[in-house]
């Protein structure tokens, strides 16, 4: 079945390592999204891409890094440098950067201890 | 993009429609209205968007006020498995800057039995 796979579902990491979360699309879409969710809040951007080996800052890119080598694939770095790392993290995709509609993976759940 | 005030909760009884409203009085003329909705632990999935007209799909309605600052998404016969939070959005349509969504807090809507 097409989708977008995030993975794992949950992660554990000490304070001060740098984690990378998965994102993986089989739906031929050129544009991939990070979003950031707190509790009890809305989304925030990140960073996007809108096509392979190009990405932008969102609004929030400070203490995070991706790379987007292949069109199917936008793994996101959470550094050190990120204050308040602990989040849950979706990965989304749209045909191209004009689509309306986009479609969000399951969600990361990082925990920082 | 225009901010979007919407409830923060909602009840409506099983099989009843839902009528979820969300006031955009800043809108300007070449931004759609979107809507989203999120269950709890899970990505948001996209429900409806519109410019103006009226707009319907299999799961929703979307009904648009005349000077567009409105709009109030209906599901015509609530389940269960509608309880989520809604979220409305009003931006332009995706172009350059890619298919970026800015997420409120949107509306906890409960379905009982």
């Amino acid at each position: 079945d097409g989708g977008i796979t995030q993975s794992p579902k949950y992660l554990f990491r000490k304070e001060g390592q740098n984690v990378t979360l998965s994102c993986e699309q089989n739906l031929n879409h050129d544009a991939m999204y990070w979003y950031r969710q707190d509790p009890g809040q809305g989304l925030r951007l990140i960073y996007y891409s809108q096509i392979v080996n190009d990405f932008q800052k969102g609004d929030i890119a400070e203490g995070y890094s991706v790379s987007r080598e292949k069109k199917e694939s936008f793994p996101l770095t959470v550094t050190s440098a990120q204050k308040n790392p602990t989040a849950f993290y979706l990965c989304a995709s749209s045909i191209t950067a004009r689509s309306p509609e986009a479609f969000f993976g399951q969600g990361t759940r990082l925990t920082v201890v | 993009d225009a901010k979007t005030t919407q409830p923060p909760s909602m009840d409506c009884a099983e099989g009843r429609a839902a009528n979820l409203p969300c006031n955009h009085s800043t809108i300007s003329g070449n931004e759609y209205v979107y809507w989203y909705r999120q269950i709890h632990s899970q990505g948001p999935q996209y429900i409806i968007h519109g410019l103006k007209n009226n707009e319907t799909n299999e799961m929703a309605s979307l009904i648009i006020t005349e000077d567009r600052k409105s709009s109030t998404l209906i599901l015509p016969h609530a389940t269960l498995r509608d309880t989520a939070v809604y979220y409305c959005i009003v931006r332009v349509a995706p172009g350059g800057g890619g298919n970026k969504l800015t997420f409120g807090t949107g509306t906890q809507l409960k379905v009982e039995l």
